[in-house]
């Protein structure tokens, strides 16, 4: 069975400090892709990233970084000198084999807060 | 880029009727499309999978014969919350797959039943 963990449930830091949201996952599949959105308060989820498995590559977006660890199973988020816009909800997801004909399994969430 | 709608965006209705709810992939075709249900301050949890021509796939716990699912056309996709009651007041979001692989959400139906 496939399962995503979240541990932190909120997060609340102060504007222009940087924080990493931490997911841990688990498949048997050898194949797999992760995603990250993002969903504010309207509730629609905004894609962040998506990552497959064979691809360990850290990626940078901007402020936003991924880092993907196979031997950890953890594809965690980093935010650096986070904006008050980026208070939302976000959340891991993966699926297995295709990312598109594959339903998602999310994680839990992390409710993220900046403070001005 | 590929853009999912869902109709309507927030509905109220009575403890006892019927809702329907569209999903529509707007520039793809979409054999294949999700309906997701995400409790307040909750995770997204998968409903269904539904396949364009065929009966849909629901996940374990979801009651098929209360959310009737139907995948009528390559771009349209509806759930019907029959019989609402108040516990199914929840926010409902529906996917899509596009030929391409990717997997797009549409913008979720707030249900709230009185």
């Amino acid at each position: 069975a496939q399962k995503v963990t979240q541990a932190q449930t909120e997060i609340s830091v102060v504007e222009k400090e940087d924080v990493t949201l931490d997911c841990v996952y688990e498949t048997r599949d050898t194949t797999y892709y992760l995603f990250w959105y993002k969903q504010p308060p309207s509730g629609e989820l905004v894609f962040l990233i998506r990552r497959n498995s064979f691809d360990e590559q850290n990626e940078i977006s901007g402020r936003y970084s991924w880092n993907f660890q196979k031997s950890t199973s953890s594809f965690n988020f980093t935010i650096t000198a986070s904006q008050v816009v980026d208070s939302a909800v976000y959340f891991c997801a993966l699926s297995g084999r295709g990312s598109g004909a594959q339903k998602l399994v999310f994680g839990q969430g992390t409710r993220l807060t900046i403070n001005p | 880029g590929a853009v999912v709608s869902q109709h309507p965006s927030w509905v109220i209705c009575k403890s006892g009727t019927s809702v329907k709810i569209e999903c529509r992939s707007l520039d793809f075709q979409a054999t294949t499309m999700f309906w997701y249900r995400q409790f307040p301050k909750q995770s997204l949890m998968l409903m269904a999978t539904s396949n364009e021509g065929s009966k849909a796939t629901y996940e374990q716990g979801v009651e098929k014969d209360k959310f009737l699912i139907n995948h009528a056309s390559l771009t349209l996709s509806t759930l019907t919350v029959t019989s609402a009651h108040p516990e199914d007041s929840s926010f409902y979001i529906c996917s899509a797959d596009s030929p391409s692989d990717e997997q797009y959400f549409g913008p979720g139906t707030r249900l709230t039943v009185t």
